[in-house]
């Protein structure tokens, strides 16, 4: 059975705290990995990770993808409040011409406070 | 933001009526997904389509169909709503796989907020 599996579920810090979030998988026919933020509405896409040690970055975040060791992890560097949300990791897994889809973990909370 | 809509954005209803809510996209992609999230599960996949009339089934498919008539709409029908299925439901579309850059990630609507009393 296809599985992601995300820890920690849920995390509290300061601001200012650097926060490291994990992402497991065993998932066939992989394409790539998925970081998406949820805050009270629809996610929005992070990142894309399609091979192993290539980081990848956007300002205060950053992540990585092990494919031998089937993982992920997401940074979060000096933490501000507006990075209070649910972390989702994803695998996007092939299913027939062109399309894919998602596998989703059980996300991570995560709460920054001041 | 992709051009994505879902209506209703909340519903309450009564155990065993029927429901149908409505994905609306203006991006001409042709593969659309219906997802449900519930505490705890993050998302699943209920059911997804690759085109027009062509669709299939997700992990969390049972008491849910589908229809896909034209390119931009994406029903999800509840053929006698049950209160396990009061959830929130994202609609999500993409680009085929192997377009523009070859990775594309999918884009979600704004969600309903489905309550079956």
């Amino acid at each position: 059975e296809d599985k992601v599996v995300q820890s920690p579920l849920s995390l509290v810090v300061h601001e200012g705290d650097t926060v490291t979030l994990n992402c497991s998988y065993e998932v066939t026919n992989f394409r790539s990995l998925l970081w998406y933020k949820q805050e009270k509405k629809a996610p929005t896409f992070l990142f894309m990770l399609t091979s192993s040690g290539i980081e990848k970055k956007s300002g205060r975040l950053s992540s990585i993808l092990d494919k031998k060791e089937l993982f992920s992890i997401l940074n979060i560097t000096a933490t501000q409040t507006g990075d209070s949300a649910i972390y989702l990791c994803a695998v996007e897994q092939i299913i027939i011409q062109g399309a894919q889809k998602l596998v989703f973990g059980q996300g991570t909370r995560l709460t920054i406070n001041p | 933001d992709a051009g994505i809509t879902q209506s209703p954005r909340h519903k309450v209803t009564e155990t065993g009526t029927p429901v149908t809510l409505r994905c609306h996209q203006t991006e001409n992609h042709r593969y659309m997904y219906w997802y449900r999230q519930d505490p705890g599960h993050g998302l699943r996949l209920i059911h997804y389509s690759y085109g027009v009339k062509d669709t299939d089934k997700g992990e969390v498919s049972d008491g849910y169909s589908v229809s896909r008539s034209k390119t931009e709409d994406f029903l999800l029908t509840l053929e006698s709503a049950t209160s396990s299925q009061t959830s929130v439901y994202f609609c999500a579309i993409s680009p085929p796989t192997f377009s523009g850059s070859g990775y594309n990630e999918q884009f979600f609507g704004p969600g309903t907020r489905l309550t079956v009393l």
